[in-house]
C-alpha cells in the first residue's frame, strides 16, 4: 500500500465551480500537509501548507486535513481556467526531512 | 531572490553516456532534495542533503547515479552510463530547517535515446 492515495483524475469542471482534491494516506504520524500546484511543464508551485489537523484558508483557497479520518481536501471556490493544472498532496512526519507526495489530480476548468 | 535554478532545461543523450545535472538552491536554505518524476511513478525523491552533507540516498535506483554538493549553493546530479530508462524531469527542491516550506525548480527534462 502506498503511504498516500490520490485519485489521478482527469478532472474536468466548468469555470466557476467549486473543485474539491482529495488524498487519502496510511501512516497517522504525519503532521505536515501540503499542496503543490503543477503547470505543463514546470516545477511544482506551494499552494497551501499546514500543520496537524483544521482548515487553512488563503484566498479561493481552503485546506482541510481530518487525522482521525487520514484524508486531506483542497478546495477551490470559483474556479478559474487559469486554475488548470496538476495538484499534488505531499505530507511529512515532524521532523519534515522525508516527504511523501500523492501521483497528483489532473484539472481541467472550462471557460 | 531568483528562486531555485536548474541547468540544464533540457538534455538529450545518447545511452551510454554521461550526464550532468545541476541546482543552485536558495540562498540561505540548508536542506536540498533531488527528484524524479515520471507519468508512472510520480514525484520519488532520490537524494537529500543537509548542510552540504548527503542524509538519505536510498532512493538513488542504482551505482550509476551519484550526486555531490561540494558548497551550500551548488548541487550536481550525475548517471554514468545513462540509460533510456532514465529519461524523466529531474526536479532540485530547496527548504530551511525541517518541516520547512519546499521550492521546487524548473527541472531539467532528460531523454536517452
Amino acid at each position: 500500500q502506498k503511504e498516500v492515495e490520490q485519485d489521478p483524475g482527469p478532472l474536468s469542471v466548468p469555470e466557476g465551480a467549486i473543485v474539491s482534491l482529495n488524498c487519502t494516506y496510511s501512516n497517522s504520524a504525519f503532521q505536515y500537509f501540503m499542496w503543490y500546484r503543477q503547470y505543463s511543464r514546470k516545477g511544482p508551485e506551494l499552494l497551501m501548507y499546514t500543520y496537524s489537523s483544521g482548515n487553512k484558508e488563503d484566498g479561493r483557497f481552503t485546506a482541510q486535513v481530518d487525522k482521525s479520518s487520514k484524508y486531506i481536501s483542497l478546495f477551490i471556490r470559483d474556479s478559474q481556467p487559469s486554475d488548470s493544472a496538476t495538484y499534488l498532496c505531499a505530507m511529512s512526519f515532524d521532523t519534515g526531512n522525508q516527504f511523501y507526495f500523492g501521483t497528483g489530480t489532473s484539472l481541467t476548468v472550462i471557460p | 531572490d531568483a528562486g531555485v535554478i536548474q541547468s540544464p532545461r533540457h538534455e538529450v543523450t545518447e545511452m551510454g553516456q554521461e550526464v550532468t545535472l545541476r541546482c543552485k538552491p536558495i540562498s540561505g536554505h540548508d536542506y536540498l532534495f533531488w527528484y524524479r518524476q515520471t507519468m508512472m511513478r510520480g514525484l520519488e525523491l532520490l537524494i537529500y542533503f543537509n548542510n552540504n552533507v548527503p542524509i538519505d540516498d536510498s532512493g538513488m535506483p542504482e551505482d550509476r547515479f551519484s550526486a555531490k554538493m561540494p558548497n551550500a549553493s551548488f548541487s550536481t546530479l550525475k548517471i554514468q552510463p545513462s540509460e533510456p530508462r532514465d529519461s524523466a524531469v529531474y526536479f532540485c527542491a530547496s527548504s530551511w530547517g525541517t518541516g520547512g516550506k519546499w521550492f521546487f525548480g524548473q527541472g531539467t527534462r532528460l531523454t536517452v535515446v
